[in-house]
């Protein structure tokens, strides 16, 4: 069985720029989200989303923005990007709302 | 707001010996509590998890105790070996709300 698959892997931007991170979750797994992982503040959450809706939304910015399709994939975006928004950008699956998550091994971004 | 914080956040044990990481939530509607490890570039992996209806559980050389009425869960890990060796998060999940609350992490050194 397939993992949670993430990317890309790596990216570089420049300030100002956008970015979008792709998610393809588990087969069977409804429920995707995503959190930030920087060495300071640990993991962040994101939002999360369940059969293409919005569920659940953390403290972040409105520069951050996600959305599910239809097979449960699931892409977040990140415009006009800050230096501060360099970070490990994780992405999680699990069945439903029973909470075991699993996770991607993380989309790194650098912007310079 | 929720949170849970995570103690302590680095951890040196000489092989073989216990490791004991300690977590404490807020949100009393907490139900599930799971405990994620991390390897250096890889995203976090379930290794444990209770439920509010259990005080402990164990799997091997891992176990987790949880006390409800003081809010606080511990991983505890016997025998340590090299490989153990990685960033530990702890998380509280309430499924009223979808949310998962990460710890900040505690970096784990097994000294062989």
């Amino acid at each position: 069985k397939a993992g949670v698959t993430q990317t890309p892997r790596y990216l570089i931007k420049t300030r100002g720029q956008q970015v979008t991170l792709s998610c393809s979750p588990i087969s069977g797994h409804r429920s995707v989200s995503w959190y930030q992982q920087t060495p300071g503040q640990g993991l962040q959450f994101l939002f999360e989303y369940f059969s293409e809706t919005q569920r659940n939304k953390g403290n972040f910015p409105g520069r951050f923005s996600g959305r599910q399709f239809s097979n449960s994939r699931s892409e977040m975006n990140v415009s006009t990007l800050e230096l501060g928004d360099s970070a490990l950008y994780l992405c999680a699956s699990s069945i439903d709302h029973t909470g075991e998550l699993f996770f991607g091994e993380g989309s790194r971004l650098t912007v310079l | 707001g929720e949170n849970v914080e995570q103690h302590p956040s680095t951890l040196s044990v000489q092989e073989g010996d216990s490791a004991v990481i300690k977590c404490t939530y807020s949100d009393s509607a907490s139900n599930y509590f799971p405990w994620y490890k991390q390897e250096l570039g890889k995203g976090p992996q379930l290794i444990i998890d209770i439920r509010s209806n259990v005080g402990e559980k164990k799997d091997q050389r891992i176990a987790v105790t949880l006390n409800k009425t003081a809010k606080h869960f511990s991983l505890h890990i016997t025998e340590t070996q090299p490989e153990d060796s990685a960033v530990y998060f702890c998380a509280a999940f309430t499924s009223g709300t979808y949310k998962y609350i990460f710890g900040t992490g505690t970096r784990l050194k097994v000294l062989a």
